[in-house]
């Protein structure tokens, strides 16, 4: 089955500065990667998605690449701000089934 | 509130006992997933739904553990004979596929177990 790896698991940035958060996976079959957001206490959200024949997407100040050859994708977050402290996840999907998840990122963003 | 529900959001219960927790979809949302989450770790798959079949079980699912969706609407997850090691996080997810989307899944709240 796939395995999907995920570093670091806790991330501490300062306010304003740039965070990237890497995944791997191990199925050259998967095609879909989101990933999701948790806040303590609440239920993981989307924030973006990436399917197999793209390599870059953003949406604001939150960019995903994907280097399929390498079978690693990463999360970009510029400009960092305190509400963007919270655990993120990525994933990874074959053929729109199940998702396997990462082990998580605890992102902490200091004022 | 129109995304995922779940009830109980919390069950504490004694080794050995039964319970059942319960998951409403997003309404028209044909896939239906429940995922397993313990502190510090990603969500788990455990099995999946499109309408009322069963997909898919993980392999780690161990037989105490039985999923319905009768009427392809909401479902229910029941585990027996509760072991301390089934306390997690229990968490639903939907989505609608159809050609040419994404698998966008909405997760509810979840179910926090405790088993003492």
């Amino acid at each position: 089955g796939e395995n999907v790896e995920q570093h670091p698991s806790t991330l501490s940035v300062q306010e304003g500065d740039s965070a990237v958060i890497k995944c791997t996976y191990s199925d050259s079959a998967s095609n879909y990667f989101p990933w999701y957001k948790q806040e303590l206490g609440k239920r993981p959200q989307l924030i973006i998605d990436i399917r197999s024949n793209v390599g870059e997407k953003k949406d604001q100040r939150i960019a995903v690449t994907l280097n399929k050859t390498a079978k690693h994708f990463s999360l970009h977050i510029t400009e960092t701000q305190p509400e963007d402290s919270a655990v993120y996840f990525c994933a990874a999907d074959r053929d729109f089934n199940k998702f396997y998840f990462g082990s998580g990122t605890k992102l902490n963003v200091k004022p | 509130d129109t995304g995922v529900s779940q009830d109980p959001r919390h069950k504490i219960t004694k080794r050995g006992q039964n319970v059942t927790f319960r998951c409403d979809p997003i309404s028209e949302h044909n896939r239906l997933y429940w995922y397993r989450q313990t502190l510090g770790q990603g969500p788990e798959f455990l099995t999946y739904f499109q309408n009322e079949a069963q997909l898919e079980k993980s392999r780690l699912l161990s037989d105490r553990f039985s999923a319905e969706r009768p009427k392809g609407s909401f479902s229910t997850l029941e585990i027996q004979r509760t072991e301390q090691g089934d306390s997690a996080m229990y968490l639903c997810a939907s989505s609608l596929l159809t050609s040419g989307t994404d698998n966008e899944q909405f997760f509810g709240p979840g179910t926090r177990l405790t088993v003492l």
